[in-house]
C-alpha cells in the first residue's frame, strides 16, 4: 500500500504570502491519480486539484499543483483569509484502494 | 442543486449496527460511482468503501471488510450498513461521488457523525 506523507504538519503564514505544501509517496504514483483537497473547519473536504496539476471547477488560479513520481506539491500564491484550512493529498492505488496523506494545516501567523 | 446529504448517524454501543444513507440530487446518480470516506475526531481522511454505478463492483478497506456493506438504489440513495461496530469506527462519515477515469472524489456531502461507545 502506498503511504503518503505530507509536510510540514503546520504552516504558519500571513495573508498575501505564498504556501508550498509537500506530499511524498512511499513508491511511485501515477500523476494522473494524485489529487488535493481543502477542508475548512467543520466543513466537508473540497476538491482542489486532480491529475496532479488540473484545477477543479471553480478553483481560483492561485492554487496550482505540480510534481511526479514520488514528490508532489500544492502551491497557494497570495493567501486569502479563506485559504487557511487543512489540505490533504490523495492517490488512487488500483485494487482498488484510495489513500490520503495525514494533512497539512495552513494557519494564520 | 448538485448535492449529497448524509443521514443516519448517531450513538451506538460496541457490537451494534447502524445504517447510513446518502441522498443525491442535481446529477445523474444512477451513472455515478460512489464512495464512503470517514474521518475520526481530529484525524485525517480514510477511504471506507466504493460501489460502481450498477452495483456490479464493490470494495472495502481492510479495516471494515466483513462488517460493512455498501449498497445503492436505482434512483438517488447510497447506503452503508455497519455491523459489529467498534470504538475505532467512531468518525464523521462522508459520502462522495467518485470520478471514474482518474479516480478522485469530486463531490462530497457534509457528513454524519457515528459514535460507538458504551
Amino acid at each position: 500500500e502506498v503511504v503518503l506523507t505530507q509536510s510540514p504538519g503546520t504552516l504558519s503564514l500571513s495573508p498575501g504570502e505564498s504556501a508550498t505544501l509537500s506530499c511524498r509517496a512511499s513508491q511511485s504514483v501515477s500523476s494522473s491519480y494524485l489529487a488535493w483537497y481543502q477542508q475548512s473547519p467543520g466543513q466537508a473536504p473540497r476538491l482542489l486539484i486532480y491529475g496532479s496539476t488540473s484545477r477543479a471547477t471553480g478553483i481560483p488560479d492561485r492554487f496550482s499543483g505540480s510534481g511526479s513520481g514520488t514528490d508532489f506539491t500544492l502551491t497557494i500564491s497570495k493567501l486569502e483569509p479563506e485559504d487557511f484550512a487543512v489540505y490533504y493529498c490523495q492517490q488512487y492505488g488500483g485494487s482498488p484502494t484510495w489513500t490520503f496523506g495525514q494533512g497539512t494545516k495552513v494557519e494564520i501567523k | 442543486q448538485v448535492q449529497l446529504v448524509e443521514s443516519g448517524g448517531g450513538l451506538v454501543k460496541p457490537g451494534g449496527s447502524l445504517r447510513l444513507s446518502c441522498a443525491a440530487s442535481g446529477f445523474m446518480f444512477r451513472n455515478s460511482y460512489m464512495s464512503w470516506i470517514r474521518q475520526a475526531p481530529g484525524k485525517g481522511l480514510e477511504w471506507v468503501s466504493y460501489i460502481s454505478a450498477r452495483s456490479t463492483y464493490t470494495d472495502y478497506a481492510d479495516s471494515v471488510k466483513g462488517r460493512f456493506t455498501i449498497s445503492r438504489d436505482n434512483v438517488d440513495t447510497l447506503y452503508l450498513q455497519m455491523n459489529s461496530l467498534r470504538a475505532e469506527d467512531t468518525a464523521v462519515y462522508y459520502c462522495a461521488r467518485l470520478e471514474r477515469e482518474v479516480w478522485y472524489f469530486d463531490l462530497w456531502g457534509r457528513g454524519t457523525l457515528v459514535t460507538v461507545s458504551s
